[in-house]
């Protein structure tokens, strides 16, 4: 069983769309995150869920919003596609959000935007 | 300002030779430190930590780690690398709580045969 899914895992598509990635975890974890890597591979967190509490790193453009149907999915959507919004995406989890806690990373979701 | 600095962007080793990847990062209190592998095309996966206790950490796949607070540095290590090893490793830091966790930007590691 994968521990931490996304879905899709490629995802094309033109300027000015909305899209959505979807991701699921089954580890019983409170926390999930949501990061950017960019072509240079720099991973930067976007978000951290827990129990309900958003946290949003300050860079991120109002565009991305996560969405938490329940505690074993946060959801990515994205208004207004740009062309720099091109990058992986990777959903994560932990058990809690302390600095110690390991998080586990999903396969990561290859965003094209054309 | 806080960072954390992985000096190597690149690193070929030939299989069965040994491997160090750097790590070094400025805040003002140690931090969490993490080793996160990168396979290609995939999700990273943890290797180990270190936040308190002994400086020599061991990890999974043969990987170990020391701190050394002197030096503010975390450097990997393995003393037989294997083909399987080829990927991007990452260092990354964490002050209070994974919100805050930053990342270096990676070194990727080619085997030779």
């Amino acid at each position: 069983d994968t521990a931490v899914s996304q879905t899709p895992k490629y995802l094309v598509t033109q300027m000015g769309n909305d899209k959505s990635i979807k991701c699921e975890q089954n580890l019983g974890h409170d926390t999930m995150y949501w990061y950017k890597q960019d072509s240079k591979k720099f991973l930067k967190i976007m978000f951290s869920y827990n129990n309900k509490e958003l946290i949003i790193n300050e860079t991120v453009p109002n565009r991305f919003s996560p969405k938490s149907p329940d505690k074993a999915h946060l959801n990515l959507h994205i208004n207004s596609l740009e062309l720099g919004d091109s990058a992986v995406y990777f959903c994560a989890s932990s058990q809690g959000g302390g600095a110690g806690e390991t998080q586990y990373f999903g396969p990561g979701t290859r965003l094209l935007v054309l | 300002a806080q960072s954390v600095t992985q000096p190597d962007i690149h690193i070929t080793v030939s299989e069965g030779a040994s491997l160090e990847l750097r790590c070094n990062y400025s805040y003002g209190a140690t931090p969490y430190l993490f080793w996160y592998v990168q396979s290609p095309g995939q999700g990273l996966q943890l290797l180990l930590k270190y936040f308190s206790g002994d400086t020599l950490v061991q990890g999974i796949k043969g990987f170990e780690a020391e701190f050394k607070r002197s030096q503010s540095s975390f450097n990997l290590r393995k003393p037989s690398v294997h083909w399987s090893d080829a990927a991007e490793y990452f260092c990354a830091v964490a002050l209070y709580n994974n919100n805050d966790m930053r990342f270096g930007a990676g070194t990727r590691l080619t085997v030779k045969p």
